[in-house]
């Protein structure tokens, strides 16, 4: 199975500074079509999981523009440019090149 | 507007079986597939298999293997997991996601590639408890 890694697993941020959660796959995430298939999840407390990103560096629709994904082969980046209180959550990365699908650890973002 | 609206929690003693449902609307769910994901008390998100609703093919994570089944009821629009020989650690919040029509391979062969577009969409989450 990949086994994908995400750092750090706890990002305490101040309100208006810029955020990075890294994730790294065990093996390249990059399918024989050609695309890539990492998504970046939000879960905020007591909520269900919300896409944010697709294909590495693809804004779902109504996700704020202050993030993005970034990434290839097996090292992906989601930024978030400016946080927001509302922003606060743990955040995964999941891999859906190789069955079975795969999740990161989680990311746990709080404000300082 | 699309959705996926799972059933209510449940308590179950161990050894038993539980039987979770997904009702899919406000898209074809003969079009799409599903998977199903689970969360323990302040844990991280586990993939436990996927299941067409176009044919009812599957795909199960193998540490569950033997203990779960996934079936669809496209009448109803309606995806179901039942986990079966419950233990104290499958103490979870049970949810199903849109995922795609086929597997990656069958994605390929049928269409020349894949939407990648899974997980768009997940339910509200099923909270269920085993214990004694």
């Amino acid at each position: 199975d990949v086994v994908m890694t995400q750092s750090p697993l706890s990002l305490p941020v101040t309100l208006g500074q810029p955020a990075s959660i890294s994730c790294r796959s065990s093996q390249s995430l990059v399918y024989s079509d050609g695309n890539t298939y990492l998504n970046w999840f939000q879960q905020r407390p007591g909520q269900s999981p919300r896409r944010l990103i697709y294909k590495v560096s693809n804004r779902d629709s109504g996700v704020p523009d202050r993030f993005s994904g970034s990434g290839s082969g097996t090292d992906f980046t989601l930024k978030i440019s400016r946080v927001e209180a509302e922003d606060v959550g743990v955040y995964y990365c999941m891999q859906g090149t190789h069955w079975p699908w795969t999740f990161g650890q989680g990311t746990k973002v709080e404000i300082k | 507007q699309v959705q996926l609206v799972q059933s209510g929690a449940e308590v179950k003693k161990p050894g038993a079986s539980v039987k979770v449902s997904c009702k899919a609307s406000g898209y074809t769910f003969t079009s799409y597939g599903i998977s199903w994901v689970r969360q323990a008390p302040g844990q991280g998100l586990e993939w436990m298999g996927w299941i067409s609703a176009y044919n009812g093919n599957t795909n199960y994570a193998q540490k569950l293997q033997g203990r779960v089944t996934m079936t669809t009821d496209t009448s109803t629009s309606t995806a179901y997991m039942e986990l079966r020989s419950l233990r104290s650690d499958d103490t979870a919040v049970y949810y199903c996601a849109r995922d795609e029509i086929y597997g990656p391979l069958q994605l390929m062969i049928t269409f020349g590639g894949r939407r990648g577009d899974a997980f768009d969409i997940w339910g509200q989450g099923t909270m269920v408890t085993v214990s004694s």
